[in-house]
């Protein structure tokens, strides 16, 4: 069965630090998400993508933070300056469409911040 | 979205029915219920979900009350590996509907 894949699965950096996490979504998915989740709390939403574009972001987006889909196959979260706070489960998810398809998760980036 | 409830945890023997409820008493026309679980710290993983019918696949059923103000997910015969945290979503089907997790139900399967 297709899979949300995420690389890496643990990314070890300094704080003030530029990361990249990585996600490949399902192949003819079409629709592209980000959440994260904080040791012990909710997954929470952070931006969705569709067509090269941000659909929507959470406060928790702040210009820290940014999307792309450099090509056909990845989807990719960058961090400019990571704080202590950002250290986190971060999940990539993706649909084929909207309305009533459901959103299919990837395993997850642990994020940890020094 | 429409806020869901579900009971902080529960317990169930492993090969009986596993029922967890879900009240989505302000559920809108167009917010489908979806369920999802996640064990430890993995990616949450997609169960089932519907709009007003009774949906069942390979993994779960799920049933929705005819005024869709709640639901059950139903795991016919539990297994130790379906211990996990389990997540009642209500989300429209306009846009890009994020998905809104709450805290879910902690199931353990007790063999």
């Amino acid at each position: 069965e297709p899979e949300v894949t995420q690389t890496p699965s643990h990314q070890v950096t300094q704080m003030g630090q530029e990361v990249i996490l990585r996600c490949v979504p399902i192949s003819n998915h079409l629709y592209f998400y980000w959440y994260r989740q904080i040791l012990g709390q909710k997954v929470e939403f952070l931006v969705s993508f569709y067509n090269n574009e941000i659909s929507e972001k959470s406060e928790i987006f702040d210009d820290q933070f940014s999307v792309e889909r450099p090509d056909g196959s990845n989807f990719t979260l960058k961090i400019r300056s990571t704080k202590l706070e950002d250290s986190a489960m971060y999940f990539c998810a993706s649909t084929f469409m909207t309305g009533g398809q459901p959103q299919h998760f990837g395993d997850g980036t642990r994020l940890s911040i020094l | 979205d429409a806020k869901t409830t579900q009971p902080t945890s529960m317990d169930c023997a492993e090969g009986r029915a596993a029922n967890l409820p879900c009240n989505h008493s302000t559920i809108s026309g167009n917010e489908y219920v979806y369920w999802y679980r996640q064990i430890h710290s993995q990616g949450p993983q997609y169960i089932i979900h519907g709009l007003k019918n009774n949906e069942t696949n390979e993994m779960a059923s799920l049933i929705i009350t005819e005024d869709r103000k709640s639901s059950t997910l139903i795991l016919p015969h539990a297994t130790l590996r379906d211990t996990a945290v389990y997540y009642c979503i209500a989300a429209s089907n306009f846009g890009n509907e994020k998905l809104t997790f709450g805290t879910g139900t902690r199931l353990t399967i007790i063999p």
